[in-house]
């Protein structure tokens, strides 16, 4: 299909590794967004990017977590040194708009599920 | 600062009644509202969506919504619930100033019985 992808589905790492997560955006897409959902929580947002400028990272929880777009189209959610706390399902999203909030509909992956054990 | 507030973190209804699952929104600015819906192992779909046109919006799958700025509330209604509405529930909100993300309600578990 022509939808969100997103691997790996399920990650376990060991506390203290480093895990990277990728997102295949619907293809001409401009905006794309990272969230991360907690059990039993709504997504909260981590960071935005229209094309491939990284216009707000505002969620980021820490500076071990990265984010990336280079050429505008794929990206990658790097998270460093991982905790426990950081097991949670990583969801990309993308837009063909952009203007963030003003985006409208977004078109999410299913998500990557990672666990820190 | 923009939030969201889903009052019933679960809502049980048989087959075939009706279905209302509650959203309260703060917003600084003219809102946009959201219902996107999540079934298991599933990504998320958009059901609705209120952009200050009509406040009465429809959506798929028979759901509407009503925008009510003198309550802050955006609830969700469909006359007749099916087993396949059992699922995930979220209410968002953005407050359309660019570069400003979707932020999500807490969820709403739906749960329909036959």
């Amino acid at each position: 299909g022509a939808g969100v992808s997103q691997s790996p589905r399920y990650k376990v790492a060991k506390r203290g590794q480093d895990v990277a997560l990728r997102c295949d955006p619907i293809s001409g897409h401009v905006s794309l967004f990272w969230y991360q959902q907690a059990l039993g929580q709504g997504p909260e947002f981590l960071t935005y990017f229209q094309n491939e400028a990284q216009l707000d990272k505002s969620g980021l929880p820490s500076d071990r977590f990265f984010a990336e777009r280079p050429e505008g189209s794929v990206s990658t959610l790097k998270i460093q040194r991982t905790q426990q706390e950081d097991s949670a399902v990583y969801l990309c999203a993308s837009s063909p708009l952009a203007g963030g909030g003003n985006t409208g509909e977004l078109f999410f992956g299913e998500g990557s599920r990672l666990t820190v054990l | 600062a923009q939030s969201v507030t889903q009052l019933d973190s679960h809502v049980s209804v048989s087959e075939g009644t009706p279905v209302l699952l509650r959203c309260n929104y703060s917003s600084s600015y003219s809102p946009s509202l959201f219902w996107y819906v999540q079934h298991p192992n599933k990504g998320l779909q958009l059901l609705l969506k209120y952009t200050s046109a009509a406040t009465l919006v429809k959506g798929i799958n028979g759901f509407e919504a009503e925008f009510k700025k003198s309550e802050t509330s955006f609830h969700l209604t469909k006359p007749s619930a099916h087993m396949s509405d059992a699922a995930e529930y979220f209410c968002v909100v953005s407050d359309n100033q660019a570069g400003t993300a979707l932020i999500f309600g807490k969820g709403t578990t739906l749960s329909v019985s036959s």
